[in-house]
């Protein structure tokens, strides 16, 4: 039953590796997010995806690819990872278009991502 | 380009005491909505509210009230009698209307930590 979902919730890993963190959402939503939040908790959007177009691409490294295999999926790609991505990941969805489109995000429970 | 600012860093009260959080935007756009996010000790990002622009009504949902006024360009979040289980982060963010070419994406203030002690 839960409306947007993020797997996995917590991973550690080495400088270097290469990691995938996904994101589904069963609200029927046409528009997902992704967000970082740094240490001392500012929130950043980093990409966008509505009906599986790319939309927005925030100054973000091409280390990071997002993925939207469909509307309900997107998830996120990091190469090589640094210390400096640590930091929590918020998935995120939106009925943006159409007559029911009201723009309220809905988050996911964020994954907690330790370089070391 | 739109920016939202949470002058408020860190906020401590009382159990019981009312309490307001600052929420100052900038946008060019005429139409623009504004939220408000929980996020408790848990982590999670917990929806509150969604203002229009076009609506400056203020709003009240049992403890909690709104102050939206678009002449000063402030959103504003009171919580009366607050409660341990108020203590969070909150987030205020603003998003152009829907249609615009972001796609609704959320500009975040700074958040503020509201710590509330028994």
């Amino acid at each position: 039953d839960t409306a947007v979902s993020q797997t996995p919730k917590y991973l550690v890993t080495q400088m270097g590796n290469d990691k995938s963190i996904k994101c589904e959402q069963n609200l029927g939503h046409d528009t997902m997010y992704w967000y970082k939040q740094d240490s001392k908790k500012f929130l950043k959007i980093m990409f966008s995806y509505n009906n599986k177009e790319l939309i927005i691409n925030e100054t973000v490294p091409n280390r990071f690819s997002p993925k939207s295999p469909d509307k309900a999926h997107l998830n996120l790609h990091i190469n090589s990872l640094e210390l400096g991505d640590s930091a929590v990941y918020f998935c995120a969805s939106s009925q943006v278009s159409g007559l029911a489109g009201r723009n309220e995000q809905f988050f996911g429970p964020g994954t907690r991502l330790t370089v070391l | 380009a739109q920016k939202v600012t949470q002058a408020q860093t860190e906020i401590s009260v009382v159990e019981k005491e009312d309490v307001t959080l600052d929420c100052v935007y900038e946008t060019r756009d005429t139409t623009y909505y504004l939220f408000w996010y929980k996020q408790p000790p848990s982590g999670e990002l917990v929806f509150l509210i969604r203002r229009n622009s076009f609506d400056e009504q203020n709003e009240i949902s049992g403890r909690y009230s709104w102050n939206f006024q678009k002449s000063t360009s402030s959103f504003n979040f009171t919580i009366t009698a607050s409660q341990v289980v108020d203590s969070a982060v909150y987030f205020c963010a603003l998003s152009e209307a829907i249609g615009g070419t972001s796609y609704g994406k959320l500009t975040f203030g700074q958040g503020t930590i509201l710590t509330v002690h028994p």
